[in-house]
């Protein structure tokens, strides 16, 4: 069980293009998804957390406008990288937690903007 | 701020033992985390730990003291395969949505 997808598990794209990543709860309904960036050997740095039916909050320094994120259900959000410039390549990865506070992760998607 | 310190890095012989110490200094805890990640792969769920003491879950083992701030994870019987960073995380409170403050990872490597 807690199996979390994302698609696509890797892309890449021109400067100037948006490119939509999505997570997908499989076997249990998200009450919460959170959405991170992994730069090389870098831990991972939480961007924004999404509840089902709200806004997403995001953390502090990460431009909401530039990534977009929609939670429209409990097994689905969606993150938007819009206008995408080299800077933004980076491996994203999506979680999901249920009731409980145990995060199950995605398997990432890597973005290379070129 | 969250502040999350381990070693950046540590080398180990296949079969012995390797321990990772993590220190954190947070504005809320409700529990700790250790995952495993594998070059280019996302993180793994190895162990939880909310209450002060000892979790064993096979070869794998975490240490909670609340009082001192202070985790650790125990390798027993190293193979190959443990080669991988391992991220401590805390778990921030309910009123923060659970959010996880990562520390910066211990890349473990594991050599014959």
């Amino acid at each position: 069980g807690a199996v979390v997808s994302q698609h696509p598990s890797w892309v890449i794209c021109k400067s100037g293009t948006s490119v939509k990543i999505e997570c997908r709860s499989l076997d249990f309904q998200a009450t919460t998804m959170f959405w991170y960036r992994q730069f090389p050997k870098q831990s991972l740095m939480l961007m924004a957390t999404s509840n089902e039916g709200s806004k997403a909050t995001y953390e502090q320094g990460v431009e909401k406008d530039k990534f977009l994120i929609n939670h429209a259900s409990l097994t689905l959000s969606t993150l938007t990288v819009t206008s995408a410039h080299p800077e933004d390549s980076s491996f994203y990865i999506c979680s999901a937690r249920e009731a409980g506070e145990t995060q199950y992760f995605g398997p990432g998607t890597r973005l290379l903007v070129l | 701020g969250q502040n999350i310190d381990q070693p950046t890095e540590m080398t180990a012989t296949e079969g012995a033992i390797v321990q990772i110490n993590c220190t954190y200094q947070t504005s809320g805890f409700n529990g700790l985390f250790w995952y495993q990640q594998h070059a280019g792969e996302a993180p793994t769920f190895l162990s939880y730990n909310v209450l002060d003491g000892l979790e064993e879950k096979g070869r794998f083992s975490s240490f909670l003291s609340r009082s001192k701030g202070y985790s650790y994870l125990l390798l027993k019987e190293l193979q190959m395969k443990d080669s991988a960073s391992y991220l401590c995380a805390v778990s921030l409170p309910r009123s923060n949505d659970y959010k996880l403050s990562f520390g910066a990872g211990t890349t473990v490597t594991v050599r014959a």
